[in-house]
């Protein structure tokens, strides 16, 4: 089974400063690598799917980049609406797939 | 609009059995492969299984493997989770999820619309 790793754990940031969430794979998942944010009480909602691509009415501060096994979520510039949890789910053996433990991001 | 309604959660004692239904509207559901994933309290997501477009090819995660069955009815728009022998650890808000079919890559697709879920209680 691929693990994903998913640093930091909890991430205290301010509005308006820039955030890095990373995503290690323990093998490589190519590009089949997607981002969920979920809010508390809520359902995860897809943010990028194929590593780097944003889903359709993400908004451009929120970027995907990387390949194989290691994976960046970055966010420019942090809204008050961004503070959540961010898991990362990889694919690359379909349809089996598993996701990271998350990163919480939380306001400083 | 795209909705998904999970129902069929509760108390259930350590052995039993529950069947979890999702019913699908909004979407050609047919057309659709699904999944549920499931989210123990206070803790990450998990993948619980997959099932195809028609119904005919199922995988499952090592933890429900042997005990949970996916199945689906297209004529009604619902998916459904047979689980057995639950445990303690079985304790979790199961969500249904839907495969996009415009955000593939290679055709491996992410999850573009959730349900709410449904909480279900493994305990004596």
């Amino acid at each position: 089974e691929i693990v994903l790793t998913q640093s930091p754990a909890t991430l205290s940031l301010s509005p308006g400063e820039r955030a890095t969430l990373s995503c290690r794979a323990s093998q490589s998942v190519r590009s089949y690598l997607a981002w969920y944010q979920q809010k508390p009480g809520q359902a995860p909602r897809l943010l990028i799917y194929g590593a780097s691509n944003r889903a359709t009415g993400i908004p451009a501060r929120f970027s995907g980049s990387g390949s194989g096994t290691d994976f960046t979520l970055t966010i420019s510039s942090l809204e008050p609406e961004d503070f959540a949890v961010y898991y990362c789910q990889q694919r690359s053996n379909w349809p089996l797939l598993t996701f990271g433990g998350g990163t919480k991001l939380e306001i400083k | 609009e795209v909705q998904l309604v999970e129902s069929g959660g509760g108390l259930v004692q350590p052995g039993g059995s529950l069947r979890l239904s999702c019913g699908a509207s909004g979407f050609t559901f047919s057309n659709y492969q699904m999944n549920w994933v499931r989210q123990a309290p206070g803790k990450g997501l998990e993948w619980v299984s997959y099932i195809d477009s028609s119904g005919s090819t199922m995988y499952y995660g090592d933890s429900v493997k042997g005990r949970f069955t996916i199945s689906r009815d297209n004529a009604k728009n619902l998916l459904y989770l047979q689980m057995n022998s639950l445990r303690a650890d079985d304790t979790a808000v199961y969500y249904c999820a839907r495969e996009t079919q415009i955000y593939c890559i290679n055709g491996v697709c992410p999850f573009d619309y959730w349900g709410q879920g449904t909480l279900v209680t493994v305990s004596s």
